[in-house]
């Protein structure tokens, strides 16, 4: 079946420019995670949404990140004013649900650059 | 809040021998889930293997196999007759409580060579 879709693959940005990153989580999966990660480095929490309830944004490094979530389905991630520092990959990621046992099903993740 | 942590630098090993990768957790919540990602030179993130925390056995997968010592909060990666396309960064992940988010650790550089 499909995988989790993630788009663009790949986005250079102007610094001061806002972006948008879009996920499209595998149908049915109730859980959404957005995570950051610069080269060589490990993943960076940036938001979780599961089912219905208020996500968890503890992640977002600053108000410039925000992201939603509608219909419970497909996830935009958005990026006002981008930084040189925003550059990283950004990685989407959905699980069948919010059981301890549900592993992740990662994309292939969206690569910004900001110049 | 939960926390995993990676600290071996990066690791190598010969073909064909086994190897250990080490992660340690901390969370206060006694239910938790633990897993192990690997992330080659293309990116992407494949699940590996999971272990719950009130599993009384140690979880295996093909060649993986996590060393789970639950009293020192500890759960290493055993890759057995290392392959050169096991060559790829490893994260340690956990989830406390339901419904909470995965967190990662730094992950776990490993060289496979011939």
């Amino acid at each position: 079946g499909a995988g989790v879709s993630q788009s663009p693959s790949n986005k250079v940005t102007e610094k001061g420019k806002d972006v948008e990153l879009r996920c499209d989580p595998i149908s049915g999966h109730t859980a959404l995670y957005w995570y950051r990660q610069s080269l060589g480095q490990g993943l960076e929490f940036l938001i979780y949404f599961q089912g219905n309830s208020a996500p968890d944004k503890s992640g977002l490094p600053s108000d410039r990140f925000s992201a939603e979530r509608t219909g419970g389905s497909v996830s935009t991630l958005t990026i006002q004013r981008t930084q040189q520092e925003d550059s990283a990959v950004y990685l989407c990621a959905s699980s069948q649900s919010g059981q301890l046992n549900s592993p992740l099903h990662f994309g292939n993740g969206t690569r910004l650059t900001v110049t | 809040a939960q926390k995993i942590t990676q600290t071996q630098p990066g690791m190598f090993v010969q073909e064909k021998e086994a190897v250990t990768l080490d992660c340690t957790y901390d969370t206060s919540d006694p239910s938790y889930g633990l897993f192990w990602y690997k992330q080659p030179s293309s990116g992407e993130m494949i699940f590996l293997i999971y272990q719950g925390s009130y599993d009384q056995q140690n979880a295996t997968e093909g060649r993986y196999s996590l060393n789970f010592q639950k009293a020192r909060k500890s759960a290493n990666l055993v890759i057995s007759a290392s392959q050169l396309g096991d060559s790829a960064m490893y994260f340690c992940a956990i989830v406390a409580g339901a419904n909470s988010k995965l967190t990662f650790g730094k992950g776990i550089t490993l060289s496979v060579r011939p």
